[in-house]
Order: C-alpha cells, then structure tokens, then sequence
C-alpha cells in the first residue's frame, strides 16, 4: 500500500540552528503534501499544504520564513525550520493523499523535534 | 464553524472488553469520516472510512458507524487488546477539497 516516509525520526539541536525535515511518497506521487504540528495530548494542527512545483499555502499564524516548505518532485517535500528556537519544539507529521478517490491521508511517522 | 467534537477525552480499559469511542461533527458540506490511530510518537494510521452512504464498516476487531442526519459517529473496539492503546483521532473531510478536520483524539489505554 501507499507509504509515507518521513526523516529524521529524532532531532535534537541547539538553539539557533536550522532543521530540514523530509517527507516522501514511496510508492507514488503526490502533488500536494501537508504539514502538521502536534503538541502532546493535542490533536494535530495542519501547518502548510505543500504543492509540488509552486509556493505552499501556509495556515493563519504560520509563519512562512520560519518554517519553509520546498516540493521539488512528486515525491519529496521539506520542512526547515529555520532559526529553531526552544518554542519550537514539539512533533512534525507530514502526510499524502493516497493515490485514487476516497484515498486516506497516508501520514509519515513524524519527526521529534527538541530544541534545547 | 467545521468542528469534530470526540469523547470521551481518554478510556482506561481492561483486557479483552469492547469500548466505544464518539465523534459528532458540524463539518458541511460532508464528504466523508475517517477513524486513524495514532501510536505514542508515531504518525496516524487509517482504521476505517465512511462515505456518506454508509452506515457501518468494519475492520478485524474495529467497527465504525456513521449517521449523516445527527452528524455522528461511532468507533467500536471489540476483545480488546494491549496493543490497541493508543490515540483515536476522527477525522472529516469536507467536499470542499483536501480540507480535513480534527478531532482531538481519545487516548485508549488497555490493562492486563
């Protein structure tokens, strides 16, 4: 079935430094891509929609210099959270629409971001 | 306003009894409910999806239910197991697009 691989799984940096984060459809293409924010015992908050040769479209109160989307292919889109500060940190998901209608988000298993 | 409204909030259980989780939603125009479970530090994972046609689908041991007049619906864990502890989130998508709404999620623990 469709698979969403996310990298890194774990992240921990200090403060001031700059995280990419990868998400990629393993098994097919997708031009739109999503990007989430979860904070423990939280539902996840979609950030941006990432959309594969254009700019993504960012959610009220993302900021988009922060975090910068690239989705240079079909399937791989980025997230880099420039400057990441201790606020920062929390859990980052991306996912996929699957392939067909009716198709379920397909999510990557989430990066964990520390900022220390 | 789109809201997925899920409770309880969290469930403790013990081992090999069934428990059912609620989802009510205000989403318009409905297009159709998704059940995801979500393991602790993991991305969620599909369980089951209902159209609006649909009133009730199964998966294994998982049973959703949906009634599109009330807006709600129902997942149905029968035997539980230790392994299903986990974060069940409802999601709805609208027939606007991708646009997908959230639930909070019902954090299930299982005990032996």
């Amino acid at each position: 079935g469709a698979v969403v691989s996310q990298h890194p799984s774990w992240v921990i940096c200090k403060s001031g430094t700059s995280v990419k984060i990868e998400c990629r459809s393993l098994d097919f293409q997708a031009t739109t891509m999503f990007w989430y924010r979860q904070f423990p015992k939280q539902s996840l908050m979609l950030m941006a929609t990432s959309n594969e040769g254009s700019k993504a479209t960012y959610e009220q109160g993302v900021e988009k210099d922060k975090f910068l989307i690239n989705h240079a292919s079909l399937t791989l889109s980025t997230l880099t959270v420039t400057s990441a500060h201790p606020e920062d940190s929390s859990f980052y998901i991306c996912s996929a629409p699957g392939p067909g209608v009716n198709q379920p988000q397909h999510f990557g298993d989430g990066t964990r971001l520390s900022i220390l | 306003k789109n809201q997925v409204e899920q409770s309880p909030q969290s469930l403790i259980i013990l081992e090999g009894k069934n428990c059912t989780l609620q989802c009510n939603y205000t989403v318009s125009p409905f297009s159709n409910l998704r059940w995801y479970k979500q393991d602790t530090g993991r991305g969620p994972v599909s369980l089951t999806i209902m159209t609006f046609s649909e009133n009730t689908k199964s998966n294994g041991r998982y049973t959703a239910t949906l009634d599109a007049d009330t807006k709600q619906s129902s997942l149905h864990i029968t035997a539980s197991q230790l392994s299903d502890s986990a974060s069940y989130i409802c999601v709805v998508t609208s027939n606007s697009g991708y646009a997908l709404n959230f639930g909070k999620g019902t954090s299930l623990l299982v005990t032996p």
